[in-house]
Parts: structure tokens; C-alpha cells; sequence
């Protein structure tokens, strides 16, 4: 069964600063997607960003990119000059390459954003 | 674009009471959606997926005469939590895959937050 582990509950960053969320997960697969949301506190689940296995590139989208590492089963989430609008629970995902496959979650990562 | 709405975002019922929850995507079409439960400063569990047309599929443990769910258009799909008690209190999430735009990425609603006194 495919797992998707985050270990850090909570981080916290200073505002302009860089701060790495960790994920790593579990499977067999060899086609699969992982994917960060960001929880703000309006609860409204948004796509951060998102990777294909298949691709070695690492994705990015403007401050955010990944650090995709497939053999270690690491998929960790950069967010660079952090803004006060990032403080969020972030949520790692795991979805399994085919039609209607689910998706699986971590059990997410608490930023706060300090000013 | 990718909207998906939710409503009501919030009910409040008496217990034995059944409450319907409409996930809608408003700008796509989706074939398959999905309805999860979050707990307080909990992860998102899926409690099953919706496909148009057809029965839902509930993950195990759901039970799923009290958590109905009706995929009955493209763009409409229900969640019917039945005879409803305290501990069905919870905030229920919908998603929505898009079937034209790709089928890796999905769409979340709003969320409805559900309070059983």
C-alpha cells in the first residue's frame, strides 16, 4: 500500500526567508504524480505544485519549487521569500497513475510565517 | 477556471435528521468526484468516489447507507450523510477532477462544515 509520511507537524519561518517541508512516500509504482495543497485558514485546499514521476525536471511555480528525488522516495517543497499569506497547512499527495486513482495524503505540515 | 463550489457551507442540524451537501463544478466537467472528511488539524480522509452515472466507490470503513452519494450529472455530485448524530460532525470536502483538462490534478470545494446537536 502506497504512504505518504510528512515529519515535520509544525515549521515555522521568518518572512523573506527560505524554508524547506518535507515529504517522502512509498510505493511500487512506477507511474504515479505527487502533488503539495496549501490549507489556509479558510480551509480551501489550492494546489501548490505539482510532479509528474516521469519527469526528472524538478517543478517549479514562481517562489515554489521541489525537490524531487525518485530513488529516495523524496519529494520535498521549497518556498522561497516567504510572504505572511504562505502561513498555511501544507499537505504532500500521492496519486497513482490511471483513471480514478485516489489520492493520498500526509498528514500535513503547520507553517507559520513570522513577520 | 476549475472552480467547484459547495453548499451549504455550513449546517447545523438535530440529530436523526439527514442533510444533503452539493458539490458542483461550475466551469467543467467532471466524470469523478470526490468526498472526504477532515477532523480538526487532521489530514483529508477519503471516504469515496464519485463517478457519473454510476455507483460510488466507499473506502473501507465508510458506511455507505449512511454517507449516500449521487454522481447524477457531469457537473453534480451529492452527499447524503443519513440519520445524522454527533459524530458525524465534521467538515466535508468535495473534489472534482476536470476530464478535458487533464486527469492528474484535482479540484477542491470549499468545504461544508456540519454540526449534529
Amino acid at each position: 500500500a502506497q504512504t505518504v509520511t510528512q515529519s515535520q507537524p509544525e515549521m515555522s519561518v521568518q518572512e523573506a526567508e527560505t524554508v524547506t517541508l518535507s515529504c517522502t512516500y512509498d510505493t511500487s509504482e512506477s507511474d504515479y504524480y505527487l502533488f503539495w495543497y496549501k490549507q489556509p485558514p479558510s480551509r480551501q485546499m489550492i494546489l501548490v505544485i505539482r510532479q509528474e514521476a516521469y519527469k526528472q525536471q524538478n517543478a517549479t511555480e514562481n517562489r515554489f519549487s521541489v525537490n524531487f528525488q525518485k530513488a529516495a522516495k523524496s519529494f520535498s517543497l521549497k518556498i522561497s521569500d516567504s510572504q505572511l499569506g504562505d502561513a498555511a497547512m501544507y499537505f504532500c499527495a500521492y496519486r497513482r497513475g490511471g483513471a480514478t486513482n485516489k489520492l493520498i495524503f500526509g498528514t500535513g505540515t503547520l507553517l507559520a510565517v513570522q513577520p | 477556471g476549475a472552480v467547484v463550489s459547495q453548499h451549504p457551507s455550513r449546517v447545523i442540524c438535530k440529530s436523526g435528521t439527514s442533510v444533503k451537501i452539493e458539490c458542483r463544478s461550475l466551469d467543467f466537467q467532471a466524470t469523478t468526484m470526490f468526498w472526504y472528511r477532515q477532523f480538526p488539524k487532521k489530514s483529508l480522509m477519503l471516504m469515496a468516489t464519485s463517478n457519473e452515472g454510476s455507483k460510488a466507490t466507499y473506502e473501507q470503513g465508510v458506511e455507505k447507507d449512511k454517507f449516500l452519494i449521487n454522481h447524477a450529472s457531469l457537473t453534480l455530485s451529492t452527499l447524503t450523510v443519513t440519520s445524522a448524530h454527533p459524530e458525524d460532525s465534521s467538515f466535508y470536502i468535495c473534489s472534482a477532477r476536470d476530464r478535458m483538462r487533464g486527469r492528474e490534478t484535482q479540484y477542491f470545494g470549499p468545504g461544508t462544515r456540519l454540526l449534529v446537536l
